[in-house]
C-alpha cells in the first residue's frame, strides 16, 4: 500500500513553546491530508482537513490559531502546535487518502508531551 | 446525525474465528473502512467495502450490508499478534471519514 511518513515520531516541549510536525505522503500525491488526535484507550478525532493550494478545514471546536496547518505540497502537510500547554499532550496522526482504490493511510503518528 | 457502533471488547481464542461487527448512520455512503491499531501505534488499513456482499483478503473478509447499514469483519486462524483495536469507519457523502470508538480484541492462548 501507499506510504505516509510523519516526523517526528517523539517530542517533548516546554509549555508555551511551538511544535511542528511533518506528514509527508512518499509514493502518491494528496492534494488533501488529514490530521487526527488521538486520547488513550480513545478513538481517532478529526482535528482538520489539509488542503493544498486553500486554507486547512477545522473541526468544531478546534482553534485555528492554535494548531496551524500549512499543506506546502501534493506530498507535504505540517501541523504546528502554537504555544503548545500540557492539555495538548496527545498522539498526533496524520492521513492521506487514495483513490482507485480507495483507502486512507496513516503516517506513524507524533506523540508530543508538553511539560 | 452521523454515528458508528461496534463493540467495545471482544475476547476469543487462538486458532479461532471472530466476527467483529459494525452498524453505520451517515449522510450518504461511499464505502466502509476497517482499520487496525495496536497500542500506541497508527491505524493501518486492512479493507474497504463499497458493494455489498464479502471481500476476502487472507485471513480477514469484510462484509457489507448496505441496505441494513452493517458491516463485519471476521478473522480466522487467530493468531496473538490479533490482538489489537479494530476500528470501523464510514465514509460520508463529503469523502469524510466517520470514525467508530473501535473493537479491543483480546486473544487468549
Amino acid at each position: 500500500g501507499a506510504v505516509v511518513s510523519q516526523h517526528p515520531s517523539r517530542v517533548i516541549c516546554k509549555s508555551g513553546t511551538s511544535v511542528k510536525i511533518e506528514c509527508r505522503s512518499l509514493d502518491f500525491q494528496a492534494t488533501t491530508m488529514f490530521w487526527y488526535r488521538q486520547f488513550p484507550k480513545k478513538s481517532l478525532m478529526l482535528m482538520a482537513t489539509s488542503n493544498e493550494g486553500s486554507k486547512a478545514t477545522y473541526e468544531q471546536g478546534v482553534e485555528k490559531d492554535k494548531f496551524l496547518i500549512n499543506h506546502a505540497s501534493l506530498t507535504l502537510s505540517t501541523l504546528t502546535v502554537t504555544s503548545a500547554h500540557p492539555e495538548d499532550s496527545s498522539f498526533y496522526i496524520c492521513s492521506a487518502p487514495t483513490r482507485e482504490p480507495w483507502a486512507q493511510y496513516f503516517g506513524p503518528g507524533t506523540r508530543l508531551l508538553v511539560l | 446525525g452521523q454515528n458508528i457502533d461496534q463493540p467495545t471488547e471482544m475476547t476469543a481464542t487462538e486458532g479461532a474465528i471472530v466476527q467483529i461487527n459494525c452498524t453505520y448512520q451517515t449522510s450518504g455512503f461511499n464505502g466502509l473502512f476497517w482499520y487496525q491499531q495496536h497500542a500506541g501505534e497508527a491505524p493501518t488499513f486492512l479493507s474497504y467495502n463499497v458493494l455489498d456482499g464479502l471481500e476476502e483478503k487472507g485471513r480477514f473478509s469484510s462484509f457489507l450490508s448496505r441496505s441494513k447499514g452493517y458491516s463485519y469483519l471476521l478473522l480466522k486462524e487467530l493468531q496473538m499478534k490479533d490482538s489489537a483495536s479494530y476500528l470501523c469507519a464510514a465514509m460520508d457523502s463529503n469523502y469524510q471519514l466517520i470514525w467508530g470508538a473501535g473493537t479491543k480484541l483480546i486473544i487468549k492462548p
